[in-house]
């Protein structure tokens, strides 16, 4: 899972709670990324960043809000907004937001919601 | 747009034999295409990728992967199976924006025989 970590491995909430998951690298990329994983779906792109201060919607950002205050974190919160929450979230960095450099992804965060 | 097709929800093979996991793809412009590995409840690894060049790439624990232009197709291989190879694989391209953005497959769990 290279240089990043996400925290917690798993969590718990309660519906209407907003939650925040935790990502950070220490491989001095400038590009991150969000992903969410469903059984059956492939991974979903939530949001990106290329570059610190600047992020961007993916396919599926609705529900989710992120920030990129400094190069080495990018968290993002699950809103009470987002209408089906439950999922495996991962985290990537790669060395560059353009081009074609390979992401390295975290361990991932197992969200329940109920 | 840009599309990935993994036509196998899963592929079983014994140990020794060779394996193929097949992916095709859809893209306007250049294509750039990825293949990852997930073990249970991990983050994806990075096996190995296509910009240009050789059709036939290779790359990590003896995977190889061969670009076919006319079957837009990029299919995962190796010689010889082994138990510990029995994942979850992805197949991913970049999307068209020209930013690092990948979109990935639906996957193909293989699973190998003793």
């Amino acid at each position: 899972d290279g240089g990043i970590t996400q925290s917690p491995k798993y969590l718990f909430r309660k519906e209407g709670q907003n939650v925040t998951l935790s990502c950070e690298q220490n491989l001095n990329h400038d590009a991150m990324y969000w992903y969410r994983q469903d059984p059956g779906q492939g991974l979903r792109l939530i949001y990106y960043s290329q570059i610190v201060n600047d992020f961007q919607k993916g396919d599926i950002a609705e529900g989710y809000s992120v920030s990129r205050e400094k190069k080495e974190s990018f968290p993002l919160t699950v809103t009470s907004a987002q209408k089906n929450p439950t999922a495996f979230y991962l985290c990537a960095s790669s060395v560059s937001g353009q081009g074609a450099s390979e992401q390295y992804f975290g361990p991932g965060t197992r969200l329940t919601v109920t | 747009a840009q599309s990935v097709a993994q036509p196998e929800d899963q592929v079983n093979v014994a140990e020794g034999n060779p394996l193929t996991v097949k992916c095709t793809y859809s893209v306007s412009g250049n294509p750039y295409l990825f293949w990852y590995v997930q073990y249970p409840n991990r983050g994806l690894q990075f096996l190995l990728k296509y910009i240009t060049g050789d059709n036939l790439v290779k790359g990590s624990y003896g995977f190889e992967a061969e670009f076919n232009k006319s079957q837009t197709s990029f299919h995962l291989k190796k010689p010889s199976a082994l138990v510990s190879d029995s994942a979850l694989y992805f197949c991913a391209v970049r999307d068209g924006t020209g930013a690092n953005n990948l979109f990935f497959g639906t996957g193909t769990r293989l699973t190998v025989i003793p």
